[in-house]
């Protein structure tokens, strides 16, 4: 049973624009959550996160928004770069500490 | 310093036979925890190890097992095998119990045939 859902698999976007990825979750127990980033042949990367006291954290390029309600977050990519065209998962975790993750989805930055 | 390594990268295995993979944690690092990545499936979460003992199971068969060494070292054990296993298998480890400050390997691809 997928408790983390990214119902995107894919995203393109040009270069210098937005990029903003979804994630769902029906769990209302997760209290962490985590973006990670992966390129091919390589292991995922974590680059940001947010306690669900939080309703947003930003760093840098990169902000997550969560809306616990909705049991709904969202990372967005200001401005895009090529360099971010990569894998993104969306991950939680609650008192089990053992982390879901979603699918992912594919960023495609174009030039 | 060193990061996450697994051993092999790749691997291919036939129908029925057993494998074992390991992974070597940044240093310092107790914790242990093994995730299988097939395509549209994510990250599914396997097993966690923190000193040497299994702190959390996902929701696999008892084909898949684990251990983790006094040295913090892991290693995954797959019997049995079913083409449904093929997968790329990561490890991460951490400092602490639970999914915080995880740093991932590069993965073993492994192949049943």
């Amino acid at each position: 049973d997928q408790q983390v859902k990214q119902n995107s698999p894919s995203l393109s976007v040009q270069e210098g624009r937005i990029s903003i990825l979804n994630c769902d979750y029906t769990n209302s127990m997760f209290d962490y959550f985590l973006w990670y980033k992966k390129y091919p042949a390589e292991g995922p990367t974590f680059l940001i996160s947010i306690s669900s006291i939080k309703d947003k954290n930003e760093d840098g390029r990169f902000t997550v928004f969560l809306n616990k309600s909705a049991k709904h977050l969202s990372l967005h990519i200001v401005p895009s770069q090529p360099g971010d065209s990569a894998v993104y998962f969306c991950a939680a975790s609650a008192s089990d500490y053992k982390l879901s993750f979603g699918a992912g989805t594919t960023v495609t930055v174009r030039a | 310093k060193a990061g996450v390594t697994q051993t092999p990268r790749y691997l291919i295995k036939t129908r029925g036979q057993q494998v074992t993979l390991s992974c070597s944690p940044i240093s310092g690092h107790r914790s242990v925890s093994w995730y299988q990545q097939t395509p549209g499936q994510g990250l599914q979460f396997l097993f966690e190890y923190f000193s040497e003992t299994q702190r959390n199971k996902g929701n696999f068969p008892g084909r898949f097992s684990g251990r983790q060494f006094s040295n913090s070292r892991s290693e995954m054990n797959v019997s049995t095998l079913e083409l449904g296993d093929s997968a790329l298998y990561l490890c991460a480890s951490s400092s602490q119990t639970g999914g915080y400050g995880y740093t991932f390997g590069s993965g073993t691809r492994l192949t049943v045939v």
